[in-house]
């Protein structure tokens, strides 16, 4: 069956980097669109980035824009997210999701969680 | 740029049945959604596209008793027969070429 695993999270300083991962399985991983997307503690979801199945088509919301990379090895069924000049507002549990059909999704990992805090 | 309304919050008895509603912003009524759910403490799940004329295509293992339907800029989620598990925050999603969007979710109370 579909799985999504991500990791990477945990504590960084603020002006910190990170770089979370996103194993996926049981699926053709190369065949997908795929994304980020967040929620802060308390809050609602929030899209953050997605990527298209070559990677050639890459977009991010304005609020990560210059800061993060999203990536993908599809080799390795892997996805990335390179997160550089982390803020507390970047404080969040992140899902590593499947897109289909370049529109919605309709498979979440179980997120990881960033926490920017000095 | 599309933005998605939701009410805050929702409640029905065990039992009943719920209607929740995503209301599409002006210029964007023939939007297609989609639904997601998330329970306490979980990751979210997704249970259906939702097109404009009210058609939809539900994910993999959504009970019967999860609907949509769609009337002008509104998309509908119902939810009949609630069980308590059925307790959780709905979210409503769209999309357009390098954007994805989410409503405020709406956190559905089963009494």
């Amino acid at each position: 069956q579909v799985q999504l695993v991500e990791s990477g999270g945990g504590l960084v300083k603020p002006g910190g980097s990170l770089r979370l991962s996103c194993s996926a399985s049981g699926f053709t991983f190369s065949d997908f669109y795929m994304g980020w997307i967040r929620q802060a503690p308390g809050e609602g979801l929030e899209w953050v980035s997605y990527i298209s199945t070559t990677g050639s088509m890459i977009y991010y919301a304005d609020s990560v824009k210059g800061r993060f990379t999203i990536s993908r090895d599809n080799a390795k069924n892997s996805l990335f997210l390179h997160m550089n000049s982390l803020r507390a507002d970047d404080t969040a549990v992140y899902y590593c999701a499947r897109d289909p059909t370049s529109s919605h999704f309709d498979f979440w990992g179980q997120g990881t969680l960033v926490t920017v805090s000095s | 740029q599309v933005v998605l309304t939701q009410s805050p919050s929702a409640s029905a008895s065990l039992g009943a049945s719920v209607k929740l509603t995503c209301t599409l912003s002006s210029g964007h009524s023939t939007y297609a959604i989609a639904w997601h759910q998330q329970q306490p403490e979980k990751g979210p799940r997704y249970l259906m596209k939702l097109n404009s004329d009210g058609s939809h295509s539900k994910g993999d293992g959504i009970p019967d008793r999860f609907s949509g339907s769609s009337s002008g800029a509104e998309r509908y989620l119902t939810i009949s027969s609630l069980q308590s598990e059925d307790e959780a925050v709905y979210y409503c999603q769209t999309w357009g070429t390098g954007i994805r969007v989410f409503g405020g979710g709406t956190k559905l109370t089963v009494l």
